[in-house]
């Protein structure tokens, strides 16, 4: 079965630094793999997608990511932290093995907090 | 932009209790998903359908909850009897298409606290 693994449960960064956050799946086949960003008592909001086109994907709020077949990863980043980038973020990975159910599968997720 | 509306926004219940989750997805989508996210965690898809048929729910716990989506439109989440374990916020979800490259539209969630 996919899976997707997320490292570090809480990254702490001061406003103005690169954000990091790092994310590695497990899949027999090429993965579609998502971001997605859930503030507090919200739903999830999707912030960029890997969908076997380019290997670098941007995405909304200046974040990007980039696919590493060799490293089977997805490290999601942005160069300069905002206050605003606080929240929760999942990474994500659709089994392409489902038929036509195609199932999307979270991590547990990494909590961002952004320092003054 | 168009939403996924989901109600109640919050819901605390007595343990052994009936409660129920109302979905009303984008226009249009035909898929719907029900995933529960329990505190810390990511969300864990509960169940999902196509129109109005079940093609996912084996992970639905099929002896307190039922789900239903009797028009292909709107949808229902229910739990009975309620356990403490089944505090956690309840995510509905739609997609356009089944397309695997489509992302999902989630909506705000009700946050369920089982006491």
């Amino acid at each position: 079965a996919q899976s997707v693994t997320q490292l570090g449960s809480h990254v702490s960064v001061s406003e103005g630094a690169l954000v990091l956050l790092r994310c590695n799946y497990s899949s027999s086949v090429p993965p579609y793999l998502f971001w997605y960003v859930q503030y507090p008592n919200q739903g999830l909001q999707l912030l960029l997608k890997y969908t076997s086109a380019a290997t670098l994907v941007k995405g909304i709020n200046g974040f990007e990511a980039e696919f590493k077949k060799s490293e089977t990863s997805f490290h999601l980043t942005k160069p300069s932290a905002h206050m605003s980038d606080a929240a929760e973020y999942f990474c994500a990975v659709k089994n392409l093995r489902g038929g036509s159910n195609y199932k999307l599968t979270f991590g547990k997720g990494t909590l961002l907090t952004v320092n003054p | 932009e168009a939403e996924v509306a989901q109600s109640p926004r919050y819901k605390i219940t007595e343990k052994s209790q009936a409660v129920a989750f109302w979905c009303d997805p984008i226009s249009g989508h035909a898929t719907l998903y029900w995933y529960r996210q329990i505190l810390g965690q990511g969300p864990e898809l509960l169940v999902q359908f196509q129109d109005e048929s079940v093609v996912d729910d084996s992970q639905l716990p099929k002896d307190r909850f039922s789900a239903e989506r009797l028009k292909g439109v709107d949808s229902t989440l229910k739990i009975q009897p309620a356990e403490l374990g089944d505090s956690a916020m309840y995510l509905c979800a739609s997609t356009l298409s089944r397309d695997p490259g489509y992302g999902y539209t989630f909506g705000s969630g009700t946050r369920l606290t089982v006491v």
